[in-house]
């Protein structure tokens, strides 16, 4: 079993600051690693995904993630955010090579990111 | 461009009544979930399925159960509403496994009176 914990319930910050949301997770086998954003009364759509080698991953809309196997982190960074980042984040996990889960995501509880003028 | 849709954005049933949530996606994937999603607990998985008539349980399957006839399409179903299922429900499909991008709807917001 996996488990998904965003450290951070709700981060504020100003307009062209860089940004960092905090994840980690836990699991007993191998696990590909996702962040999704859900702007507001939207569907979620996905940022970035860690399946394998360079640990640092870039996604749409400048962010990007580096994933620290021995910390079991995934966190995720921009260097300098927009209004039209304002959003929740979403970091998941789902079971890596060889996994029978189907594709099954186990989700942490959410960041919301405010950005202000 | 993929896409995912749900019968309805918001939905208001009573205590007691049978609800049906309908998911439907345009991209021939193999794999459907329902999740719910509520305030500072993140998305839960329901149920899933991995192919025609076959499914199993998420995370938090009580109180539900699903559907799911032809490939493109998914059915979540509240037997016998009750207030603690008012929610956000998020219809999602992938291609295959746990590598693959899963593709969601734009949500149900669902309110039991």
């Amino acid at each position: 079993a996996q488990s998904v914990t965003q450290l951070d319930s709700q981060v504020p910050v100003f307009e062209e600051a860089p940004v960092e949301l905090r994840c980690n997770y836990s699991s007993s086998v191998s696990v590909y690693l996702f962040w999704y954003v859900q702007y507001p009364n939207q569907g979620l759509q996905l940022l970035l995904k860690y399946l394998s080698g360079s640990t640092l991953v870039k996604g749409i809309n400048g962010f990007e993630a580096e994933f620290n196997k021995s910390q079991t982190s995934f966190h995720l960074r921009k260097p300098s955010v927009h209004i039209s980042d304002t959003a929740e984040y979403f970091c998941a996990v789902s079971e890596g090579a060889g996994g029978t889960s189907y594709g099954k995501l186990t989700f942490g509880q959410g960041t919301i990111l405010t950005v202000h003028p | 461009d993929v896409k995912v849709t749900q019968s309805s954005r918001y939905l208001v049933k009573r205590t007691g009544e049978k609800v049906f949530l309908e998911c439907v996606q345009d991209m021939d994937h193999e794999n459907m979930f329902w999740y719910r999603q509520d305030p500072g607990l993140g998305l839960r998985l329901i149920y899933f399925s991995y192919d025609v008539k076959m499914k199993e349980k998420g995370d938090i399957p009580e109180g539900y159960s699903v559907s799911r006839e032809k490939k493109e399409r998914f059915s979540l179903i509240l037997e016998s509403a009750s207030t603690n299922q008012t929610s956000m429900y998020l219809c999602a499909s992938t291609a295959y496994g746990g590598a693959d991008t899963q593709y969601f709807g734009p949500g149900t917001r669902l309110t039991v009176l």
